[in-house]
């Protein structure tokens, strides 16, 4: 089946820029998902592309795709102490409707 | 609007005793869907409805039963609780279309002891 895998723990500074990553494996996901998690509530998504585009940038967020490595990675410009919360990266599965396969998630915490 | 309603927010059982878990949303969206969320394992998703009449698992459906009787409410039933069922459940619901986004709810943490 489909997998989705992220590193664990992010750590950067406030003002720095964060990168999250995320690798994939089904081959026919059309939509790639950057949702948020912060404590005690549900996901939220933040943006998403699909396939056939390589970038997609939405105010400090900027989306790369590397479809070739099956490789996706969410840029934060200037990230602040409220962008400390957990990232999942997810596919769309190839079957339809909104079966989201999601990755482990990534702790990103920013420090003052 | 409240958009996706989860109750109850926590919940302890014993092992082997049965409970409902609650999901209602009041966005007329015909995809519900029932993840868990373990750490390092990211969201697993345990049972999906397309609409109302509809449901099928999804990759970790065992010891979980759903119904979808009404487009608004999908719950979720434990029969026997086991501990590997300690978790936390997010319920979501959508329009169906891919570029439009899961609406979540806040989550029940449950503890099986």
């Amino acid at each position: 089946g489909e997998d989705v895998e992220q590193s664990l723990f992010l750590s950067v500074r406030e003002g720095d820029s964060s990168v999250i990553n995320c690798t994939y494996t089904d081959s026919s996901s059309t939509y790639l998902y950057w949702y948020k998690q912060e404590p005690g509530a549900g996901l939220q998504l933040l943006t998403y592309i699909f396939s056939n585009m390589d970038m997609k940038q939405d105010q400090r967020l900027t989306v790369l795709l590397n479809k070739k490595d099956k490789h996706l990675s969410l840029r934060i410009a200037d990230t602040q102490t409220g962008d400390s919360a957990i990232y999942f990266c997810a596919e769309k599965d190839g079957t339809g409707f909104q079966k989201l396969v999601f990755g482990t998630g990534t702790r990103l915490l920013v420090s003052p | 609007n409240a958009g996706v309603t989860q109750t109850p927010k926590f919940q302890v059982l014993k092992t082997g005793q049965s409970m409902t878990l609650q999901c209602a949303q009041d966005m007329n969206h015909e995809y519900m869907s029932w993840y868990r969320q373990d750490p390092g394992m990211g969201l697993r998703l345990i049972h999906y409805s397309v609409g109302a009449g509809i449901t099928d698992q999804g990759e970790v459906p065992n010891g979980y039963n759903v119904s979808r009787s009404t487009t608004e409410d999908f719950p979720l039933r434990l029969l026997s609780a086991a501990p590997s069922q300690t978790s936390v459940y997010f319920c979501a619901s959508g329009q169906g279309a891919s570029n439009s986004p899961l609406h979540f709810g806040n989550g029940t943490r449950l503890t099986v002891t």
